[in-house]
Formats: C-alpha cells, sequence, structure tokens
C-alpha cells in the first residue's frame, strides 16, 4: 500500500511564483491535512478536511489555498510565494470514523524553499 | 498562549534511565491525547494515545492524563538509543476535528 503520497518531494521557488503540493490517500480515509514544519516549531496545521466537501482553516492558514478534489486528494496552494513560506510540509490522512478514527497516517513531507 | 505546549529540550537522559516528556494544553474539552515520534528528516509516526484520565501502558512507554491540570506526559523506560528522536504531543480541539501539536521535544539517549 502506498499510504499517503506526497508530491513534490523537493522544490525551489522565487518570491512571487506560485505552486500547488498534490496529496493522495489510498485507504479509504475521511479527513485529510496540511501541516507545516520549521525548526524548533512543531508541526502547524494549516488547513484540514474533516471530509470530503468540507474544509477548514488551522493555525496558520494566511497565503495557502487548499482544494479537497475528491476523497482521496487534498491539494495545498501557494499563489504568491514568499521567503517566510520555506518549511517542510507534511499531508496527513486519519480514518475519521471508527477505532483510532483520528490517527494521523502521514506522507513523507515536502521540502520546499521559496528565494 | 500557544494552544499546546511542551518544553524544546534538549533532553539529554542516560541509557537504561526513565526520560519524562510533558505536555500542557489549553482547551479545557478536549478529549483525545496523542504522543508522535518524529527522527530526523522522517514524517511523525504515532506510538501512544489517551482518552481517559490516569496512566496507560504499552511496552516501555506509559501516557499519562490529567485532564484537570489539563496535562498529558509520556514516560520511556529502559531508554534505549533508538529513542532518541523529537517526540511531538498532539491534542484533538473539542470545538472541531483540528488535531494540534506542540512544538516538540528533542530527547538525547546518552550511552
Amino acid at each position: 500500500n502506498a499510504g499517503v503520497t506526497q508530491t513534490p518531494k523537493f522544490q525551489v521557488l522565487k518570491t512571487g511564483q506560485s505552486m500547488t503540493l498534490q496529496c493522495a490517500q489510498d485507504m479509504n480515509h475521511n479527513s485529510m491535512y496540511w501541516y507545516r514544519q520549521d525548526p524548533g516549531m512543531g508541526l502547524r496545521l494549516i488547513y484540514y478536511s474533516a471530509s470530503e466537501g468540507t474544509t477548514d482553516k488551522g493555525e496558520v492558514p494566511n497565503g495557502y489555498n487548499v482544494s479537497r478534489l475528491n476523497k482521496r486528494e487534498f491539494s495545498l496552494r501557494l499563489e504568491s510565494a514568499a521567503p517566510s513560506q520555506t518549511s517542510v510540509y507534511f499531508c496527513a490522512s486519519s480514518p475519521g470514523t471508527g477505532i483510532a478514527f483520528e490517527k494521523l497516517f502521514f506522507g513523507s513531507g515536502t521540502q520546499l524553499s521559496v528565494l | 498562549q500557544k494552544e499546546v505546549e511542551q518544553n524544546s529540550g534538549p533532553l539529554s537522559v542516560p541509557e537504561g534511565a526513565i526520560a519524562s516528556l510533558n505536555c500542557t494544553y489549553s482547551d479545557r474539552g478536549s478529549q483525545s491525547f496523542f504522543w508522535y515520534r518524529q527522527y530526523s528528516g522522517k514524517s511523525p509516526e504515532l506510538i501512544m494515545s489517551i482518552y481517559s484520565n490516569g496512566d496507560k501502558e504499552d511496552g516501555r512507554f506509559t501516557a499519562q492524563l490529567n485532564k484537570a491540570s489539563q496535562y498529558v506526559s509520556l514516560l520511556i523506560r529502559d531508554s534505549q538509543p533508538s529513542d532518541s528522536a523529537t517526540y511531538l504531543c498532539a491534542v484533538i480541539y473539542s470545538s472541531a476535528s483540528k488535531i494540534i501539536f506542540g512544538s516538540g521535544t528533542r530527547l538525547s539517549i546518552r550511552p
């Protein structure tokens, strides 16, 4: 099983450029999340989608947009990248129902640098 | 005030000793609490979850929860070098489905 797949693994952008981080899960999970991780900051929630068709802001949503394209896919878009968005981005999913409904399964991360 | 607080460390513990990691949270209505372990350059992985006041044991790991004090801790007994990692505390907020993490505690087990 692939689990949670994120693309790309690495990306370098110039200030003002746009890009979309892709995330897909093959576990039939209801909930999906985007986090960013900066040194010494732990994981900070950007946006989440509790179920297909819904999205909500997390702790640090400014400068980002998301799309829950279908149950499998949850993308994160940077419309105009800024150096402050240099970070490691993790996508995660959780079942959303049943036993261990909230256990997070993480992708391998995307290292993004904005110059 | 950050919603989930942890000491950033590093916490240095001799091999074979007990490592104690602590976390406090601000939402009194939270019901679900988790400990994730993250090795350098890797993704976080779940090691413990706890929902009720008291202790929950799983092998060398014990999670402790005190909702009245809004405090959750993780004890690692017989610490091994392979336990050297960053430990992240996570909380589900009562008002929504969002899962919030603390900043993590870096643990180093010295031989």
